[in-house]
This record gives structure tokens, C-alpha cells and sequence, in this order.
């Protein structure tokens, strides 16, 4: 039963570049969730979606930064035109589609890809 | 807007010893998560509690749901290197999961 699957796990890009991420969620898992994780530092909210719905992009930068989730394939962090402040763990997550708090309605991290910007 | 509060932010512990943490909250919640995450690795899920008062181990590691639904602690016993990292809790916010700061855990042999 594979778990969320980020790839790549490294990425390194010139300033000015585009960055793409992506994450394949468990089995099962309608909803995912990006986090970014700047060095030192705790896990930050940046977007939340649904198959082909972004339900809260309240933690996204409002430029260069972008989030989907289509009905086929993966989801995908894109920025576009990276800086050094970009330089991060960014994390997706996965959970049930269920909303109720019972056991196993929790949610999984992938291992993360870490974007270096040069 | 919804924060986890964690305490203490870091610690240095010797091999052997009781560890404990805890998470607190202005709002109330209805789940308490604990994380860990090690160096260059994603957080790895260690403890799920779904009920106040609820305390449930895993291994050497216990955690209990506080009766206020708003606090939630995690004791890790006999601490050994492995523990090192950074342990997170974490909660059902508004249509996301928010994270507590974290507390880095490093065990000196």
C-alpha cells in the first residue's frame, strides 16, 4: 500500500526558473495538502485541494506560486520564476475524503522535495 | 487566526531519560495528531487521539487528549538516540491541518 509520493526528491534551479512538484496521494485520498518548510523552521500551510478544486489557497504567496489537483494524475506545486527565499522543503499530504474525526481519518506526508535555488 | 502553541521549543536530554512535551490551543479541537519528522524526511505520523481524555501509547511513546480539548501531551520514555528530531503536533483547522512549532528533540548518549 504505497504511501504519498513526492517527486523529485531534490531539485536545484537558477533564479528565474520554474520549479514543478509533484505528489501522488495514498490510495483513497481525494484531499491533498501542500506545506512548505523554510530551514529551521515548522511546517506552513500553502494550499488545500480536492480532485480539480482548490477549497483554500489561503497560505500561497499571491505570485509565482500555483496549485492543481486535475481529475488524472498528480497534483502539482508550480512556481514560476523561483529566488533564493524559494529554497525549501515543500511537503504534500494526503487524507481520506471523509471529514468526520474517527480512526484513520488523518493525514500522511510524503518524504518531501527539497528545491534548492542557485 | 487557529495556533498550536508547543513547549519547550528544544531540549537536550540523556539517553535513558523521560521526555515530555505538550501542545496547547486557544480554540478547541476534536483530534490531536503527534508528528515526527526526522532530518531530511518528511513527518511520520505517531499518535492519533479522537476523544478528550483519550491517552493512548505507541511503543514507548504515550499521549493523552486534555479533558479541556484544548492541550494534548506527548511522553516519550527511556529516550534513546533515535528519538532525535523534531516532533509536531498538530489539528483540523478550517479546511486544513494546522501544525504546532514543533519541539527539537536531541538525545545526548
Amino acid at each position: 500500500n504505497a504511501g504519498v509520493m513526492q517527486n523529485p526528491r531534490h531539485l536545484v534551479r537558477r533564479r528565474g526558473q520554474e520549479a514543478r512538484l509533484r505528489c501522488s496521494p495514498m490510495k483513497g485520498h481525494s484531499h491533498v495538502y501542500w506545506y512548505r518548510q523554510l530551514p529551521e523552521e515548522g511546517l506552513k500551510f500553502m494550499v488545500y485541494l480536492q480532485k480539480e478544486n482548490i477549497i483554500d489557497e489561503s497560505g500561497m504567496p499571491k505570485e509565482r506560486f500555483s496549485a492543481e489537483f486535475p481529475k488524472e494524475g498528480p497534483s502539482i506545486l508550480r512556481i514560476q520564476q523561483v529566488v533564493r527565499g524559494d529554497s525549501a522543503a515543500y511537503f504534500c499530504a494526503s487524507s481520506p475524503p471523509s471529514r468526520v474525526a474517527s480512526s484513520g481519518n488523518t493525514i500522511y506526508f510524503g518524504e518531501g522535495s527539497w528545491l534548492t535555488v542557485v | 487566526g487557529q495556533q498550536l502553541n508547543q513547549s519547550p521549543q528544544s531540549m537536550f536530554i540523556q539517553e535513558g531519560e523521560d521526555v515530555s512535551m505538550n501542545c496547547t490551543s486557544s480554540s478547541i479541537f476534536n483530534t490531536w495528531l503527534w508528528y515526527k519528522q526526522d532530518p531530511g524526511e518528511g513527518p511520520v505520523l505517531l499518535i492519533a487521539l479522537y476523544k478528550a481524555g483519550e491517552l493512548t501509547s505507541n511503543g514507548r511513546l504515550t499521549a493523552q487528549f486534555g479533558i479541556t480539548r484544548k492541550d494534548s501531551f506527548l511522553n516519550i520514555s527511556a529516550s534513546i538516540p533515535s528519538d532525535v528530531g523534531i516532533y509536531f503536533c498538530a489539528n483540523e483547522g478550517t479546511y486544513k491541518y494546522i501544525f504546532g512549532t514543533g519541539t527539537r528533540l536531541k538525545v545526548l548518549a
